[in-house]
């Protein structure tokens, strides 16, 4: 069964750069049937969809973020990971990484890495 | 960007009801609609997508139907472990986006 784990740090200072990473396991990201993609929720807040990235590396970001925030792959490790730049306060939430399977949208979940952004 | 509003956004039921929440869209989505589970302190889980289709593992005690804007999530005979909040997405065009969630609580 595919599963899916963020790691990286859980504070941030203001104006640095937030960087996580989510490792695949029981399915390659290199497959052609999904992409890999990022979601967060700040506390008590709703879902807010951040962007996904396919095997072929074309990237979809959400316009609100598209300025800050890159996704990538790494094909060796398999892995895909999130950079935002220049962070605030309103960048505090939990970020969880998700497959996303081709007409079928978010199947499987990682468990959420909870990122503070505070000095 | 496709705005999804859902309906209501809390709702109180007892144990053994059956509840339906809507959610629509703000323009045609055709049937690129999925409907996710959350519990408190833990990550979504994936109900439904096209709109009707059930994840694997997913009880029949979950339904989803609709097309185009409007959609609808049934539960069947709630369970203790039924009551979380449930949101619906669309995954017809980019942004995907989400409705701001229901809860669904014990009466």
């Amino acid at each position: 069964q595919l599963q899916l784990q963020e790691s990286g740090p859980g504070l941030v200072n203001p104006s640095e750069t937030l960087s996580l990473t989510c490792t695949v396991s029981g399915a390659s990201i290199s497959s052609t049937t999904h992409y890999w993609g990022w979601v967060r929720q700040p506390p008590g807040e709703g879902l807010e969809w951040i962007g996904i990235i396919y095997y072929t590396g074309d990237t979809y970001y959400n316009p609100s973020l598209e300025s800050r925030v890159t996704i990538s792959l790494d094909m060796s490790k398999n892995q895909f990971s999130l950079r935002l730049t220049s962070v605030t306060a309103a960048d505090t939430a939990m970020y969880y990484c998700a497959s996303v399977r081709l007409g079928e949208g978010f199947d499987y979940w990682g468990q959420g890495i909870l990122v503070t952004v505070s000095s | 960007d496709i705005q999804m509003t859902q309906s209501p956004s809390s709702l109180s039921a007892s144990v053994g009801d059956r509840v339906t929440i809507t959610c629509r869209a703000s323009q045609g989505i055709s049937n690129y609609l999925a409907w996710f589970q959350q519990k408190p302190g833990k990550a979504p889980k994936s109900l439904i997508y096209a709109a009707s289709s059930l994840q694997s593992g997913v009880p029949s005690k979950f339904s989803g139907s609709g097309s185009g804007t409007d959609f609808t999530l049934t539960i069947n005979n709630l369970q203790p472990e039924d009551f979380a909040s449930y949101y619906c997405q669309q995954y017809n065009s980019y942004p995907y986006t989400f409705g701001q969630g229901t809860k669904l609580e014990i009466k």
